[in-house]
């Protein structure tokens, strides 16, 4: 079943701008993991966040976990060409659980 | 982090035949999973390949539609028998590394079913 849901569905912007994607989910997560899939190829892991942090950094990514509203954001700052991708977030549930459940992802576009 | 293979990473395939894709890990792992993504969508959990005993499949996926195999701590196999158009999709395994929480993908097999 779907858990997360990524907003929004298309970004486009010019190289240089920041982009900042959402996600939304329906259950208590025990980790919120964000992920970049270029045209259709494997996935690239992000960063992981677990439940317990609000916010972590990596390199030119900032992510953020409010667990009172079950949402999560990528920041991706100074954005490149390259960064053109898809970016899915990616919900692990119970502690005893190994199970991801992928939203729908965000297709960013960055113009150079 | 692990980094995986897959093989083939495409295929072309005509309805009713099967394929059966390889994934290798360059180091030992305990958790090995297969997903689908289907056109435009996003992942889907098809099974988890447990070394020694039969894979845990998903709701929706069945042994027969796809079997796989899990010999060793570095390698997993996915069949995907008696294809229909429907199967076309990329096909990715995944692995959980040590800190129990983060899973690393292959770079995916693009199949596509005629």
């Amino acid at each position: 079943s779907q858990q997360g849901e990524e907003d929004p569905q298309a970004l486009s912007i010019q190289e240089g701008e920041n982009a900042t994607m959402n996600c939304s989910y329906k259950t208590s997560i025990n980790n919120l993991q964000w992920y970049r899939q270029n045209s259709g190829r494997g996935l690239v892991h992000l960063i992981l966040i677990r439940s317990n942090e609000r916010e972590k950094h990596s390199g030119r990514l900032r992510v953020t976990l409010d667990t009172s509203k079950k949402s999560s954001s990528l920041l991706i700052t100074a954005s490149r060409a390259a960064d053109t991708a898809s970016y899915f977030c990616a919900t692990k549930t119970g502690a005893g659980s190994y199970q991801l459940t992928f939203g729908k992802g965000t297709k960013l576009s960055v113009i150079p | 982090s692990a980094v995986i293979s897959q093989k083939p990473s495409r295929d072309i395939c005509q309805r009713g035949t099967s394929l059966t894709i390889q994934c290798q890990v360059d180091s030992q792992v305990t958790m090995m999973f297969w997903y689908r993504q289907q056109p435009g969508q996003s992942l889907t959990l098809i099974a988890t390949a447990n070394q020694g005993s039969e894979a845990t499949y998903e709701s929706g996926f069945v042994i027969d539609k796809f079997p796989i195999s899990r010999p060793n701590l570095t390698f997993s196999t996915l069949t995907v028998s008696n294809m229909s158009p429907e199967d076309s999709s990329i096909y990715l395994c995944s692995v959980l590394t040590g800190d129990g929480d983060t899973q690393y993908f292959g770079p995916g097999t693009r199949l596509t079913v005629l």
